[in-house]
């Protein structure tokens, strides 16, 4: 699977839009991107996924460029409880062993 | 959505000894999964749990310190062995939801040897 990088943190201020921007360079064609959050002491929550459209559910919109190396999760509007470690994470669909695989992260900090 | 549980929730052991973690998943699931999340860092695969067969092992980690069951497709279990202070992290269970592209977790178990 290919890698990605995120960066280490960002702010945000409360009800402003989070814009988590995530690189993977190195994905092929038949790779996905997910999203995942880990809101501290809990276990990962998926949030979204895509191919190469972009894809929008109650939670998030994901933005993925045209050439499929790089990806941004947006957060419409930031509360508070969103503060959280957000993980990109690129994957094959289906197959034996459907594992993911995390990479460091970025914290999110919402800011009142 | 699955509902994921483990036992315990967190335990403090005694290094050379082993603590046996339990996953249960309230349908039957495909894949389940176990992860270990040191201090302060990300998640890291440790396994995946066959029904039927043995344990698939990552790089790193071996069967014998971290031998794994699952009798059915709702339940698994992970064992800690001979455990040292290193060994002190959150151990999470997850499994492979209904449609597959979704991966579920559960609540985690923080283990801390002394």
């Amino acid at each position: 699977d290919a890698k990605t990088t995120q960066p280490p943190s960002m702010d945000c201020a409360e009800g402003r839009a989070a814009n988590l921007p995530c690189n993977h360079s190195t994905i092929s064609g038949n790779e996905y991107v997910y999203w995942y959050r880990q809101i501290h002491s809990q276990g990962p929550q998926y949030i979204i996924h895509g191919l190469k459209n972009n894809e929008t559910n109650e939670m998030a919109s994901l933005i993925i460029t045209e050439d499929r190396k790089s990806s941004t999760l947006i957060l419409p509007h930031a509360t508070l409880r969103d503060t959280a470690v957000y993980y990109c994470i690129v994957r094959s669909y289906g197959g034996a062993t459907n594992k993911l695989i995390f990479g460091t992260g970025t914290l999110l900090a919402v800011q009142p | 959505s699955a509902v994921i549980s483990q036992k315990p929730s967190r335990d403090i052991c005694q290094r050379g000894t082993s603590l046996t973690i339990q996953c249960q998943v309230d349908s039957q699931v495909t894949m389940m999964f176990w992860y270990r999340q040191q201090p302060g860092q990300s998640l890291t695969l440790i396994a995946t749990a066959n029904q039927g067969s043995e344990a698939t092992y990552e790089s790193g980690f071996v069967i014998d310190k971290f031998p794994i069951s699952r009798p059915n497709l709702t339940f698994s279990t992970l064992t800690v062995s001979n455990m040292s202070p290193e060994d002190s992290s959150i151990y999470l269970c997850s499994v492979a939801g209904k449609n597959s592209y979704e991966q579920y977790f559960g609540p985690g178990t923080r283990l801390t040897v002394t």
